[in-house]
């Protein structure tokens, strides 16, 4: 089946500096969402990604599509201690109905 | 905009007993409801696709007849494990996606464990 393949897998960063993190396939998305999911919660969406070549922000994020249409990445801005949690991509291949393929999750831990 | 409940948030019962999770979407009419199982630092597992007044679809490996999904409306999915066992303990999520939409919203999780 699709798989995603999403890096790194856990990252332990000092407040301030700047995150960067990606999933990559060899399957070809046409949508593709990031996530962030707290401890004992349900995913938030962050980011949702619809075009080729799509740049997004929202607030200190910031996620693109790639060209190829078989990656993502998203950039975190002057972490605060507030970003810690696992950070999800997720992608859907075809319309409206097709179900979403997650990457493995990257853990995310800000030292204050 | 776009918020799902669950209840319960946490159930604990006991081997071989049924259990009921609930699944709304508060503010938007879902005609798609997805059950996901997620194991401690994993990912999410898609179990089932549940369509308003249809049956619902699961993925390979799922027992149907174990996890028991009814979307009887527009805003409510409900997912019922059956003669649960230890092996079913697991955070299991719903999410819901409204008509025309790409995105999938979760709810909140509900923690089930089996004794």
């Amino acid at each position: 089946g699709q798989q995603l393949n999403q890096s790194p897998q856990s990252m332990f960063i000092q407040e301030g500096e700047d995150v960067s993190m990606n999933c990559t396939s060899s399957s070809i998305f046409n949508t593709w969402l990031w996530y962030k999911q707290d401890p004992g919660e349900g995913p938030v969406l962050l980011i949702a990604l619809y075009k080729a070549g799509e740049l997004t922000s929202n607030g200190r994020l910031t996620a693109q599509f790639g060209i190829t249409r078989k990656d993502s990445f998203l950039n975190i801005s002057a972490s605060i201690p507030s970003d810690v949690g696992i950070y999800f991509c997720a992608g859907q291949l075809g319309g409206y109905g097709n179900k979403l393929v997650f990457g493995a999750g990257t853990i995310l831990r800000v030292k204050s | 905009g776009a918020v799902v409940s669950q209840h319960p948030s946490r159930v604990i019962c006991k081997s071989g007993t049924s259990v009921k999770i609930e699944c709304r979407s508060l503010d938007f009419q879902a005609t798609t409801m997805f059950w996901y199982r997620q194991f401690p630092k994993q990912s999410l597992m898609l179990m089932a696709t549940s369509n308003e007044g249809s049956k619902a679809t699961y993925e390979q490996g799922v027992e149907k007849d174990k996890f028991l999904i009814n979307h009887a409306s527009l805003t409510l999915s409900t997912l019922t494990v059956t003669s649960a066992h230890p092996e079913d303990s697991s955070f299991y999520i719903c999410s819901a996606r409204f008509q025309g939409a790409h995105e999938q919203y979760f709810g909140p999780g509900t923690r089930l464990t089996v004794t």
